[in-house]
Protein backbone atom coordinates (compact mmCIF):
# COMPACT_ATOMS: atom_id res chain seq x y z
CA UNK A 1 0.00 0.00 0.00
CA UNK A 2 0.95 3.33 -0.85
CA UNK A 3 1.77 6.14 2.55
CA UNK A 4 2.88 10.00 2.73
CA UNK A 5 5.07 11.29 5.11
CA UNK A 6 5.98 14.86 5.72
CA UNK A 7 7.94 16.55 8.26
CA UNK A 8 8.45 18.21 10.13
CA UNK A 9 4.66 18.00 11.95
CA UNK A 10 4.99 21.17 13.57
CA UNK A 11 7.63 24.25 13.52
CA UNK A 12 7.74 27.72 14.84
CA UNK A 13 10.23 29.99 12.67
CA UNK A 14 11.23 33.71 12.88
CA UNK A 15 10.72 36.36 10.04
CA UNK A 16 12.98 36.02 7.52
CA UNK A 17 14.63 32.41 8.46
CA UNK A 18 15.20 29.94 5.66
CA UNK A 19 12.41 26.97 5.39
CA UNK A 20 12.37 23.72 4.16
CA UNK A 21 9.35 21.19 4.17
CA UNK A 22 9.35 17.39 2.84
CA UNK A 23 7.42 15.28 1.81
CA UNK A 24 8.01 11.58 0.51
CA UNK A 25 5.56 8.73 -1.03
CA UNK A 26 5.93 5.05 -0.46
CA UNK A 27 4.66 2.06 -2.28
CA UNK A 28 4.38 4.08 -5.98
CA UNK A 29 6.28 5.36 -8.69
CA UNK A 30 5.85 8.36 -10.45
CA UNK A 31 3.08 10.00 -8.77
CA UNK A 32 1.80 13.50 -9.33
CA UNK A 33 3.12 15.68 -6.62
CA UNK A 34 1.21 18.68 -4.86
CA UNK A 35 1.87 21.19 -2.37
CA UNK A 36 -1.31 23.04 -0.77
CA UNK A 37 -1.00 25.67 1.89
CA UNK A 38 -4.23 25.73 4.18
CA UNK A 39 -4.89 29.32 5.59
CA UNK A 40 -6.94 29.17 9.13
CA UNK A 41 -10.53 28.33 8.61
CA UNK A 42 -10.02 28.70 4.65
CA UNK A 43 -10.07 26.16 1.94
CA UNK A 44 -6.59 24.52 -0.17
CA UNK A 45 -4.33 26.56 -2.35
CA UNK A 46 -2.34 24.73 -4.60
CA UNK A 47 1.00 26.29 -4.53
CA UNK A 48 3.21 23.82 -6.44
CA UNK A 49 2.62 20.72 -8.78
CA UNK A 50 5.54 18.12 -10.01
CA UNK A 51 4.50 15.16 -12.90
CA UNK A 52 8.13 14.16 -12.67
CA UNK A 53 11.84 14.67 -11.16
CA UNK A 54 12.92 18.65 -11.77
CA UNK A 55 9.48 19.59 -13.29
CA UNK A 56 7.81 21.99 -11.37
CA UNK A 57 4.64 24.19 -12.24
CA UNK A 58 4.45 27.08 -9.33
CA UNK A 59 0.55 28.34 -9.28
CA UNK A 60 0.74 31.55 -7.33
CA UNK A 61 3.62 33.82 -7.40
CA UNK A 62 5.55 33.83 -3.52
CA UNK A 63 8.42 33.85 -1.74
CA UNK A 64 7.88 29.90 -1.56
CA UNK A 65 9.74 27.58 -4.40
CA UNK A 66 9.85 23.73 -4.82
CA UNK A 67 11.73 21.24 -5.78
CA UNK A 68 11.88 17.54 -6.61
CA UNK A 69 15.08 15.84 -6.65
CA UNK A 70 13.91 12.28 -6.78
CA UNK A 71 10.78 10.21 -7.60
CA UNK A 72 8.72 10.39 -4.68
CA UNK A 73 10.24 13.37 -3.13
CA UNK A 74 9.05 16.73 -3.02
CA UNK A 75 10.19 19.91 -1.08
CA UNK A 76 9.04 23.43 -0.09
CA UNK A 77 11.15 25.90 0.61
CA UNK A 78 11.97 29.40 1.27
CA UNK A 79 14.66 31.41 1.87
CA UNK A 80 12.99 34.23 4.29
CA UNK A 81 9.96 33.31 5.72
CA UNK A 82 7.14 36.04 6.08
CA UNK A 83 4.37 36.58 8.41
CA UNK A 84 1.68 35.74 6.18
CA UNK A 85 3.35 32.13 5.28
CA UNK A 86 2.25 30.76 8.49
CA UNK A 87 -0.41 28.16 7.34
CA UNK A 88 -1.16 24.44 7.61
CA UNK A 89 1.27 22.93 4.15
CA UNK A 90 -0.02 19.93 3.11
CA UNK A 91 1.89 17.16 0.54
CA UNK A 92 -0.60 15.19 -1.69
CA UNK A 93 0.08 12.56 -4.71
CA UNK A 94 -1.88 11.03 -7.35
CA UNK A 95 -1.53 8.64 -10.38
CA UNK A 96 -2.03 11.35 -12.79
CA UNK A 97 -3.69 10.39 -15.90
CA UNK A 98 -4.44 6.64 -14.43
CA UNK A 99 -6.70 7.95 -11.53
CA UNK A 100 -7.20 11.80 -10.90
CA UNK A 101 -7.74 10.96 -7.03
CA UNK A 102 -5.73 13.09 -4.40
CA UNK A 103 -3.87 11.24 -1.24
CA UNK A 104 -2.85 13.39 0.94
CA UNK A 105 -0.32 13.64 3.70
CA UNK A 106 -0.96 14.51 7.78
CA UNK A 107 -0.21 18.21 7.23
CA UNK A 108 3.14 20.66 8.51
CA UNK A 109 1.66 23.60 11.06
CA UNK A 110 3.73 26.47 10.30
CA UNK A 111 3.65 29.42 12.33
CA UNK A 112 6.08 32.80 11.47
CA UNK A 113 6.71 34.88 14.27
CA UNK B 1 -11.15 29.36 -14.55
CA UNK B 2 -12.42 26.05 -12.85
CA UNK B 3 -14.11 26.73 -9.19
CA UNK B 4 -16.34 24.69 -6.98
CA UNK B 5 -19.22 26.49 -4.71
CA UNK B 6 -19.96 24.61 -1.05
CA UNK B 7 -22.74 26.18 1.27
CA UNK B 8 -21.30 27.91 3.96
CA UNK B 9 -20.92 26.27 7.39
CA UNK B 10 -20.89 25.64 10.43
CA UNK B 11 -24.15 22.71 9.75
CA UNK B 12 -25.41 22.07 12.79
CA UNK B 13 -27.18 18.53 13.73
CA UNK B 14 -27.94 16.14 15.93
CA UNK B 15 -27.39 13.00 15.87
CA UNK B 16 -29.51 10.39 13.97
CA UNK B 17 -30.08 13.21 11.49
CA UNK B 18 -30.15 13.72 7.85
CA UNK B 19 -27.35 15.27 6.02
CA UNK B 20 -26.95 17.66 2.79
CA UNK B 21 -24.03 19.55 1.59
CA UNK B 22 -24.39 21.45 -1.27
CA UNK B 23 -21.28 21.50 -4.07
CA UNK B 24 -21.55 22.92 -7.11
CA UNK B 25 -18.84 23.08 -9.63
CA UNK B 26 -18.17 24.81 -12.88
CA UNK B 27 -15.58 23.18 -15.20
CA UNK B 28 -14.39 23.07 -19.04
CA UNK B 29 -15.69 18.88 -19.68
CA UNK B 30 -16.43 16.72 -17.29
CA UNK B 31 -14.19 16.14 -14.38
CA UNK B 32 -13.12 13.63 -11.93
CA UNK B 33 -15.50 14.73 -8.57
CA UNK B 34 -14.86 14.02 -5.33
CA UNK B 35 -15.59 14.52 -1.64
CA UNK B 36 -12.93 14.78 1.49
CA UNK B 37 -12.93 15.41 4.76
CA UNK B 38 -10.42 16.63 7.29
CA UNK B 39 -10.70 15.74 10.81
CA UNK B 40 -8.84 18.24 13.66
CA UNK B 41 -5.35 18.79 12.81
CA UNK B 42 -4.87 16.31 10.06
CA UNK B 43 -4.32 16.15 6.37
CA UNK B 44 -7.68 15.40 4.09
CA UNK B 45 -8.86 12.14 4.00
CA UNK B 46 -10.56 10.90 0.41
CA UNK B 47 -14.16 10.04 1.35
CA UNK B 48 -15.64 9.33 -2.12
CA UNK B 49 -15.53 9.89 -6.08
CA UNK B 50 -17.60 10.03 -8.89
CA UNK B 51 -15.75 10.23 -12.16
CA UNK B 52 -18.81 9.97 -15.10
CA UNK B 53 -22.04 11.53 -15.21
CA UNK B 54 -24.28 9.47 -13.02
CA UNK B 55 -21.72 8.01 -11.32
CA UNK B 56 -23.03 7.89 -7.68
CA UNK B 57 -19.82 7.44 -5.26
CA UNK B 58 -20.14 5.97 -1.39
CA UNK B 59 -18.51 5.58 1.66
CA UNK B 60 -19.17 4.88 4.95
CA UNK B 61 -23.07 6.05 4.57
CA UNK B 62 -22.45 8.76 2.62
CA UNK B 63 -23.23 9.33 -1.02
CA UNK B 64 -22.90 11.62 -3.81
CA UNK B 65 -24.00 11.69 -7.18
CA UNK B 66 -22.66 13.06 -9.80
CA UNK B 67 -25.47 15.26 -12.09
CA UNK B 68 -24.24 16.79 -15.10
CA UNK B 69 -27.57 18.62 -15.90
CA UNK B 70 -27.30 20.56 -12.91
CA UNK B 71 -23.63 20.49 -12.19
CA UNK B 72 -23.49 18.91 -8.83
CA UNK B 73 -22.22 16.53 -6.29
CA UNK B 74 -24.40 17.46 -3.35
CA UNK B 75 -23.15 14.89 -0.07
CA UNK B 76 -25.59 12.81 1.54
CA UNK B 77 -25.69 10.61 4.55
CA UNK B 78 -29.02 9.46 6.04
CA UNK B 79 -28.02 9.40 9.94
CA UNK B 80 -24.63 11.15 10.98
CA UNK B 81 -23.05 10.33 14.34
CA UNK B 82 -21.21 12.86 16.29
CA UNK B 83 -17.81 11.05 15.02
CA UNK B 84 -18.91 12.50 11.25
CA UNK B 85 -18.02 16.18 12.61
CA UNK B 86 -15.28 17.18 10.82
CA UNK B 87 -14.62 19.84 7.57
CA UNK B 88 -15.64 18.28 4.31
CA UNK B 89 -14.36 19.66 0.98
CA UNK B 90 -15.65 19.01 -2.57
CA UNK B 91 -13.20 19.11 -4.90
CA UNK B 92 -13.83 18.70 -8.91
CA UNK B 93 -10.81 18.01 -11.83
CA UNK B 94 -8.37 16.37 -13.35
CA UNK B 95 -4.46 16.40 -12.81
CA UNK B 96 -5.13 19.34 -10.90
CA UNK B 97 -8.00 20.01 -8.25
CA UNK B 98 -10.11 22.62 -7.48
CA UNK B 99 -11.25 22.38 -3.88
CA UNK B 100 -14.50 24.20 -2.38
CA UNK B 101 -13.73 26.40 1.01
CA UNK B 102 -14.85 23.43 2.87
CA UNK B 103 -18.09 23.31 4.99
CA UNK B 104 -17.88 22.46 9.03
CA UNK B 105 -20.55 20.13 10.24
CA UNK B 106 -20.85 19.39 13.63
CA UNK B 107 -23.33 16.79 15.53
CA UNK B 108 -24.29 17.11 18.80
CA UNK B 109 -25.10 13.91 20.77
Amino acid sequence: SQTIHQWPATLVQPVGSPLSLECTVEGTSNPNLYWYRQAAGRGLQLLFYSVGIGQISSEVPQNLSASRPQDRQFILSSKKLLLSDSGFYLCAWSRGIRGYEQFFGPGTRLTVL
Amino acid sequence: GDSVTQMEGPVTLSEEAFLTINCTYTATGYPSLFWYVQYPGEGLQLLLKATKADDKGSNKGFEATYRKETTSFHLEKGSVQVSDSAVYFCAAGFQKLVFGTGTRLLVSP
